[in-house]
């Protein structure tokens, strides 16, 4: 069975940082993209980027370019997503996503972060 | 960035009915589209991909039809289980892929 399985919630405070991640299992891992989705509270689906497992390229959506990093160990089929400095506004449930073509499938079960004083 | 517009944005069915959702592309996406279901609580899962391609395990009462700039997802006969959220999403710009702002399925 494919699955991707992400870690658990987090709560942090603004100004320190993260990292989250998605262990992919019961496929290549090194043969298909890792997408990233945010999904803040009450609020639609948000695009993040995108990482190629077997080489590291990664991309991102402008609106997030710059604010978080992408990364990928092959070695242990896992993905990652990183915040150097949180944000109140970075509270949200983030997916990541296999991409099989472009559409992605199937989805980790999701790691809500939580960025409170 | 294509532009992804999804109508109604709420929607009313009783069960047992048929339901019609829309989704509209700011420019052409060819047939590069897929739909996804997302429940209460729960990770969004894909339904159809290619426009008009059931994904693995998902039941004939959903079909998708369309290309180029419109495009629509009907359910042929509401089910209980079926009462959810509903997403469009692009990925002709590889680049940037971009989702509407989803439809919810309501109960009447």
């Amino acid at each position: 069975e494919v699955q991707l399985v992400q870690s658990g919630a987090e709560v942090k405070k603004p100004g320190e940082s993260l990292r989250i991640s998605c262990k992919g299992s019961g496929y290549s891992f090194t043969s298909y993209w890792i997408s990233w989705v945010r999904q803040m509270p009450g609020k639609g689906l948000e695009w993040m980027g995108r990482i190629d497992p077997s080489d590291s390229y990664t991309n991102y959506s402008p609106s997030f370019q710059g604010h978080v990093t992408i990364s990928a160990d092959k070695s242990i089929s896992t993905a990652y997503l990183q915040w150097s400095s949180l944000k109140a506004s970075d509270t949200a449930m983030y997916y990541c996503a296999r991409q099989v073509g472009a559409a992605l499938d199937p989805w980790g079960q999701g790691t809500l972060v939580t960025v409170s004083s | 960035e294509i532009v992804m517009t999804q109508s109604p944005a709420t929607l009313s069915v009783s069960p047992g009915e048929r339901a019609t959702l829309s989704c509209r592309a700011s420019q052409s996406v060819s047939s590069n589209l897929a739909w996804y279901q997302q429940k209460p609580g729960q990770a969004p899962r894909l339904l159809i991909y290619g426009a008009s391609t059931r994904a693995t395990g998902i039941p004939a009462r959903f079909s998708g039809s369309g290309s180029g700039t419109e495009f629509t997802l009907t359910i042929s006969s509401l089910q209980s289980e079926d009462f959810a959220v509903y997403y469009c999403q692009q990925y002709n710009n590889w680049l940037l892929l971009t989702f509407g702002g989803g439809t919810k399925v309501e109960i009447k």
